[in-house]
């Protein structure tokens, strides 16, 4: 049981490059997330799916795509990457039931940094 | 808008005494609200959860108080030991969207 897994750990783009943040979970949990972090802000939801084929958008989606094809996966795009990208990304995982001691699941986070 | 906040940066505590994180909330429809903790290069880790029809949460050493008239959260470590050492979030859900807050970064002494 692996938990939450996200490739790649570090990554460096170069202003106007895609890429890919893989994110993957075998819990077989319903919701799965995309945060990020920056300095004095906190997490930030970006995007979210509560199952396969349903994907929503969070706090801050702009520049980001998601897909959920499957329960295990949920990969986050970022179409043409910005300097304001750079950050560190967190995926999570949980049961939709929120109800005492249910929580999220978060994987070690991607630090991706955009010049 | 930052919905919710952690206002204290930074908390120091000597081993054995009690620790206390605040949070402070302004959207009234969030019904659950958790605590986690983060160490440096990895993903934060649950501690303890509050749904909004309770006022308190015990597990262990670690107690979270709500209080929705006042919007405040608290989480409350008794003792405090040097590995509680970390930066440590309170996050609030409403459906299907979590609120982080900025973070505490908790230090106990030895």
């Amino acid at each position: 049981n692996a938990g939450v897994t996200q490739t790649p750990k570090f990554q460096v783009l170069k202003t106007g490059q895609s890429m890919t943040l893989q994110c993957a979970q075998d819990m077989n949990h319903e919701y799965m997330s995309w945060y990020r972090q920056d300095p004095g802000m906190g997490l930030r939801l970006i995007h979210y799916s509560v199952g396969a084929g349903i994907t929503d958008q969070g706090e801050v989606p702009n520049g980001y795509n998601v897909s959920r094809s499957t329960t295990e996966d949920f990969p986050l795009r970022l179409l043409s990457a910005a300097p304001s990208q750079t950050s560190v990304y967190f995926c999570a995982s949980g049961r939709r039931v929120k109800s005492s001691g249910d929580t999220q699941y978060f994987g070690p986070g991607t630090r991706l940094t955009v010049l | 808008d930052q919905q919710v906040k952690q206002n204290s940066p930074s908390l120091s505590v000597q081993e054995g005494r009690i620790s206390i994180l605040n949070c402070d909330y302004t959207n009234s429809m969030f019904d659950y609200f958790l605590w986690y903790k983060k160490y440096p290069a990895e993903g934060p880790t649950f501690l303890i959860s509050i749904s909004s029809i309770k006022d308190k949460n015990e597990d262990g050493r670690f107690t979270v108080f709500l209080n929705k008239s006042a919007k405040h959260l608290s989480l409350h470590i008794v003792p405090s030991q040097p590995g509680d050492s970390a930066v440590y979030f309170c996050a609030a859900s409403a459906g299907n969207q979590f609120y982080f807050g900025t973070g505490t970064s908790l230090t106990v002494i030895p």
